[in-house]
């Protein structure tokens, strides 16, 4: 079946770390990736995408590489502001289906 | 151009109640879907409906039931609440079919059942 598992949070850094939170799947056939983020009291904003092998997705400095042989799609930000504190989910969509796989959610909370 | 629009944004509901949630999507979205995130659950899907029919389906009871209207907008109702439905229930549109975009959600209804 299709599953998601990502990082569990929740994480916590200084202004302009490093940011990774992790992701990997499980899919019985070519999904399409994505990272999406959720403000408090917000629905889900899709952050970027990636939908095949090798693809990079790009968005506010974030950036997230559809690994096959990994079978990973870890999120990367090279300095965090205090604005991208929010929980970020990893998802998967089979390309033959419309129903989004997410994993559990990883809380980050970017302090001065 | 507007985006995923649900009402209400909050409900307060007694067990055993039943309740109906709004979606309208993005003008020319013809396909929305319903989830629902709990704190322990996370983010689980109820159902997708395209072009007025029910295309896909999660595994949630009876009680949980939704229709699409000749425009697109979406309702979804409960019947008989439970404690354990007060969640958060997003629902999302997207273009016809294509793999390639992601869906636009809506900011969320959030039910409490009491």
């Amino acid at each position: 079946g299709n599953s998601v598992t990502q990082m569990e949070g929740p994480v916590t850094l200084s202004e302009e770390a490093f940011l990774t939170i992790n992701c990997t799947y499980t899919a019985t056939g070519y999904p399409s990736l994505f990272w999406y983020v959720q403000y408090p009291g917000e629905g889900l904003q899709l952050l970027l995408k990636a939908t095949k092998a090798d693809d990079k997705g790009s968005n506010k400095g974030f950036e997230a590489t559809y690994r096959k042989e990994t079978t990973s799609f870890h999120l990367e930000k090279g300095s965090v502001q205090v604005s991208d504190s929010a929980v970020y989910f990893c998802a998967l969509r089979e390309n033959t289906g419309n129903q989004f796989y997410f994993g559990t959610g990883t809380s980050l909370t970017v302090i001065p | 151009k507007a985006g995923v629009t649900q009402t209400p944004r909050y409900l307060i509901k007694t067990r055993g109640q039943q309740v109906t949630l709004s979606c309208s999507p993005i003008s020319g979205h013809r396909s929305v879907s319903w989830y629902q995130q709990t704190p322990g659950q996370g983010l689980q899907f109820l159902f997708e409906y395209f072009s007025e029919t029910q295309r896909n389906k999660g595994n949630f009871p009876g009680r949980f039931s939704g229709r699409q209207f000749s425009n697109s907008r979406s309702e979804m109702n409960v019947s008989t609440l439970e404690l354990g439905d007060s969640a958060l229930y997003l629902c999302a549109s997207s273009s016809l079919g294509s793999s390639n975009y992601g869906y636009t959600f809506g900011s969320g209804t959030r039910l409490t059942v009491v």
